[in-house]
């Protein structure tokens, strides 16, 4: 199993809708994770981040923490246009490294 | 402040060719990576450094060198192009809380 795996998509949903992307996580990396967002042709930005067990909440954004289960998720409630981009998410290892997953591409259609 | 720059943003090298890729980062971070991205392979190490003075492999490290000049600047190297080194090279940084990397505009390499 690699570090970090995602499910690669593409996922399509419509305007104001929920999108979920999902993610899942070895026993090889530690328990900080991030969701990055990259649009094309450009750099990967951080989202969310998060530590804890549980949800985390901002402005549209939900990340979810499994530990029993190992995943981490990302919900963007009111799907945009303007959230149409590939969404990465990363877990850090002891070494202060991240690994990333593959990435999953969303589309929003209006 | 400029965050993370590279240099350039895009080039051409022929097989063989060498070349050097540069990254600064004007945020003091003690940390700094260099990535390349892939279709449908994510983004994946080639080098890190944890601190000035410090350099480690990463997941892909084969056929690539690496200086970190001074705590601002890291540079990868390419001794000899190969096709299969072909791919969108990025820079990170991130400081001593660990709370995120932060990530230059990426290099875009085609090694015909």
């Amino acid at each position: 199993q690699k570090e970090v795996e995602q499910n690669s998509g593409p996922l399509s949903v419509p305007e104001g809708a929920i999108a979920s992307l999902n993610c899942t996580y070895s026993d090889r990396v530690s328990q900080s994770f991030f969701w990055y967002r990259q649009y094309s042709g450009k750099s990967p930005e951080l989202i969310m981040s998060i530590y804890s067990n549980g949800d985390k909440e901002d402005g549209r954004f939900t990340a979810q923490l499994n530990k029993a289960s190992q995943y981490v998720s990302l919900l963007i409630r009111d799907s945009q246009p303007s959230d149409s981009a590939t969404y990465l998410c990363a877990a850090k290892t002891g070494a202060n490294n991240l690994f990333f997953g593959t990435g999953t591409r969303l589309t929003v259609i209006p | 402040n400029a965050g993370v720059t590279q240099t350039p943003k895009f080039q051409v090298l022929k097989t063989g060719q060498s070349m050097t890729l540069q990254c600064a980062q004007d945020m003091n971070h003690n940390s700094m990576y260099w990535y390349r991205q892939d279709p449908g392979m994510g983004l994946r190490l080639i080098y890190y450094s944890a601190s000035e003075g410090t350099t480690d492999k990463g997941e892909v490290p084969n056929g690539y060198n690496v200086s970190r000049l001074n705590k601002r600047e890291f540079s990868l190297r390419l001794e000899s192009a190969a096709p299969s080194q072909t791919s969108v090279y990025f820079c990170a940084s991130m400081g001593s809380a660990g709370e995120t990397q932060y990530f230059g505009p990426g290099t875009r390499l085609l090694v015909l």
